[in-house]
């Protein structure tokens, strides 16, 4: 089965500090993609940051930051010297090779930065 | 450039009727999807197409249905609309086949239904 976990439904953060988002995974796929994407309270869906299962290196995207942790099976997103406009939804995302051309979605974590 | 687009951003309909959300990507992807987002922000995925299949996710009820007259367009018709059909659906497109290709996502269609 194919499934993304995130447990942190809310977080707050510091402005000016950092934080991690939690992300797990479970896939019986070798090779799969990771992504992070935003949604503000405009609606839209930014992509953010990508990491490949073969990849060796954390990906960064700027202040983004993906911790990758294969054998935990996760993927934490760290957003660095948070801004007011960091405040948002946050999705981890799978997309693992044996299912083609298929996303999975976490239920996302809405991050509130404080001033 | 818009690279996915969808229209209308607005829709607020009569339960019963019948109603499509049109969906263009203009990127040269050939994978398009479409997904509801719930009052709660959960994204369930409803459909993936590209020129070669149709993955329906099974607990769509079959009164919504994908239509592509083209690659670069996947509309959504949706019949006999029900309160719970109240959400916003997402359109999005990517290339096909790797792993390593991300979605883009439409802006969304807020659908409201009285």
């Amino acid at each position: 089965a194919q499934k993304i976990t995130q447990t942190q439904p809310g977080m707050f953060v510091q402005e000016k500090e950092a934080v991690t988002l939690d992300c797990t995974y479970d896939t019986s796929d070798q090779s799969y993609g990771l992504f992070w994407y935003k949604q503000p309270s405009s609606g839209e869906m930014i992509f953010l940051i990508y990491q490949g299962s073969y990849d060796e290196q954390n990906a960064t995207e700027g202040r983004y930051s993906l911790n990758f942790q294969k054998a935990r099976k996760s993927a934490n997103l760290v957003i660095s010297a948070s801004q007011l406009g960091d405040s948002a939804m946050y999705f981890c995302a799978m997309r693992p090779r044996g299912t083609g051309n298929q996303f999975y979605f976490g239920t996302g974590t809405s991050l509130t930065v404080i001033p | 450039d818009t690279a996915v687009s969808q229209t209308p951003k607005y829709l607020v309909t009569q339960m019963g009727n019948d109603k499509s959300i049109k969906c263009e990507q203009n990127l040269g992807h050939d994978t398009m999807y479409w997904y509801k987002q719930d009052s709660k922000k959960f994204l369930k995925i409803m459909f993936s197409y590209n020129n070669k299949e149709l993955i329906i996710n099974e607990t769509v009820p079959n009164r919504f249905s994908p239509k592509s007259p083209d690659k670069a367009h996947l509309n959504l018709h949706i019949n006999s609309l029900e309160l719970g059909d109240s959400a916003v659906y997402f359109c999005a497109s990517s290339h096909g086949g790797r792993t390593y290709y991300e979605q883009y996502f439409g802006p969304g269609t807020r659908l409201t239904v009285t």
